[in-house]
């Protein structure tokens, strides 16, 4: 059981560059979260799901989307990268009433 | 939109004293609140959470009270160590929907 797992650790890109993280989580959860963590701000809510096929914004969602087509599986595309994208992005995963648990987190540095 | 602030944003004590963490926020429908720590590098980890039908919840060195008359919610270490240096983030459930709001977190640094 991994809990919940994200893809790559870390990454560089360009500005205008794309790229796609992903989260995976193998305990069945309907709930999936994106957020990314800045200093001083703590964490802010990008994009959730409650289910396999939806998705909904979150506080932070603009420059983002996401894709939940397999319920295991949460999404985060950047379609052209910005230096203000520069960030550690966590995804977590929860079901019902239970708390959240997260993943490990993605270091993403915007040049 | 929901707001919650918390405080300190730092704080320092010697080992064995106890440290407070409160949170205020400004929806009085929420209902749950949990509490996450973030040790360097790593990701934020739930040590306690507590639901709005309760008042006090404690887990060892740990506690969590509540006052939804006054909304705030406080995290309370007592006989503090050296490993609880860590960034303590507290958390809220908007009632109503699945979204959490995260406060700004507090550096705690526990002085050997």
């Amino acid at each position: 059981n991994a809990g919940v797992t994200q893809t790559p650790k870390f990454r560089v890109l360009k500005t205008g560059q794309s790229m796609t993280l992903l989260c995976a989580q193998d305990m069945n959860h309907e709930y999936m979260y994106w957020y990314r963590q800045d200093p001083g701000m703590g964490l802010r809510l990008i994009h959730y799901s409650v289910g396999e096929g939806t998705t909904a914004k979150g506080e932070v969602p603009d420059g983002y989307n996401v894709s939940r087509l397999k319920k295991q599986n949460f999404l985060l595309g950047l379609e052209s990268a910005a230096p203000s994208q520069t960030s550690v992005y966590f995804c977590a995963s929860k079901a019902g009433v239970l708390p959240q648990y997260f993943g490990p987190g993605t270091r993403l540095t915007v040049l | 939109g929901e707001n919650v602030e918390q405080h300190p944003s730092t704080l320092s004590v010697q080992e064995g004293d106890s440290a407070v963490i409160k949170c205020t926020y400004s929806d009085s429908a929420s209902n749950y609140f949990p509490w996450y720590k973030q040790e360097l590098g790593k990701r934020p980890q739930l040590i306690i959470d507590i639901r709005s039908n309760v008042g006090e919840k404690k887990d060892q060195r740990i506690a969590v009270t509540l006052n939804k008359t006054a909304k705030h919610f406080s995290l309370h270490i007592t006989e503090t160590q050296p490993e609880d240096s860590a960034v303590y983030f507290c958390a809220l459930l908007r009632a109503g929907t699945y979204k959490y709001i995260f406060g700004t977190g507090t550096r705690l640094k526990v002085l050997a």
